[in-house]
């Protein structure tokens, strides 16, 4: 069974570009979530998408976005980057209906902002 | 609103020797606890997790973790260490406070974990 595969997985951007990372969860699971990991703040949430609808969003400015597809997959969207986005950004997916029911994570996207 | 503590940023020991990380978690419902773990360039793994079955929990890799409401923690152990074990630990919370967003954990600020030969 395949797991959560993140692309790309290093990119490096200029401060005022925006980028889009892709995640393609687990077969068969309907949930997403993206989280951005830096060593200052650690590992914080995101947004999740659950059936093509976002079902919960953290506390992040509007210029991170992201949707979902009809196969569950999901991109995430960061416009007017900023140096403070430096980060790895990890997708993780669930079956989505389980409250007891463990997130699988990708390997992240490392995005560098210069 | 729930939250992880997870005390000492760095824990250093002795290959063979005993491994404990300390979790605690603050919420006002009953939580759902997660350990994962986070090798360098990697994504997250789950060692194990907490779901009010059992609490002792045995994980991967001869982890566990025992879940004590009493003192709201939820400590991660292993007898004897060894050098593949190095790596950044997380302890993540999950409570039906969030409605139905399951894909939401609140974690740790990590621990990172150095086996010395």
């Amino acid at each position: 069974k395949a797991g959560v595969t993140q692309t790309p997985r290093y990119l490096i951007k200029t401060r005022g570009q925006q980028v889009t990372l892709s995640c393609s969860p687990i077969s068969g699971h309907r949930s997403v979530s993206w989280y951005q990991q830096t060593p200052g703040q650690g590992l914080q949430f995101l947004f999740e998408y659950f059936s093509e609808t976002q079902r919960n969003k953290g506390n992040f400015p509007g210029r991170f976005s992201g949707r979902q597809f009809s196969n569950s997959r999901s991109e995430m969207n960061v416009s007017t980057l900023e140096l403070g986005d430096s980060a790895l950004y990890l997708c993780a997916s669930t079956g989505g209906w389980s409250i007891t029911g463990e997130l699988f994570f990708g390997e992240g996207s490392r995005l560098t902002v210069l | 609103a729930q939250s992880v503590t997870q005390l000492g940023s760095h824990v250093s020991v002795s290959e063979g020797a005993l491994v404990l990380l300390r979790c605690n978690y603050s919420s006002s419902v009953p939580p759902y606890l997660f350990w994962y773990v986070q090798y360098p360039n990697q994504g997250l793994q789950l060692l194990l997790k907490y779901t009010s079955a059992a609490t002792l929990v045995k994980g991967i890799n001869g982890f566990e973790a025992e879940f004590k409401k009493s003192e709201t923690s939820f400590h991660l152990t292993k007898p004897s260490a060894h050098m593949s074990d190095a790596a950044e630990y997380f302890c993540a919370v999950r409570t039906n406070a969030g409605g139905t967003s399951y894909g939401k954990l609140t974690f740790g600020q990590g621990t990172i974990l150095t086996v010395h030969p």
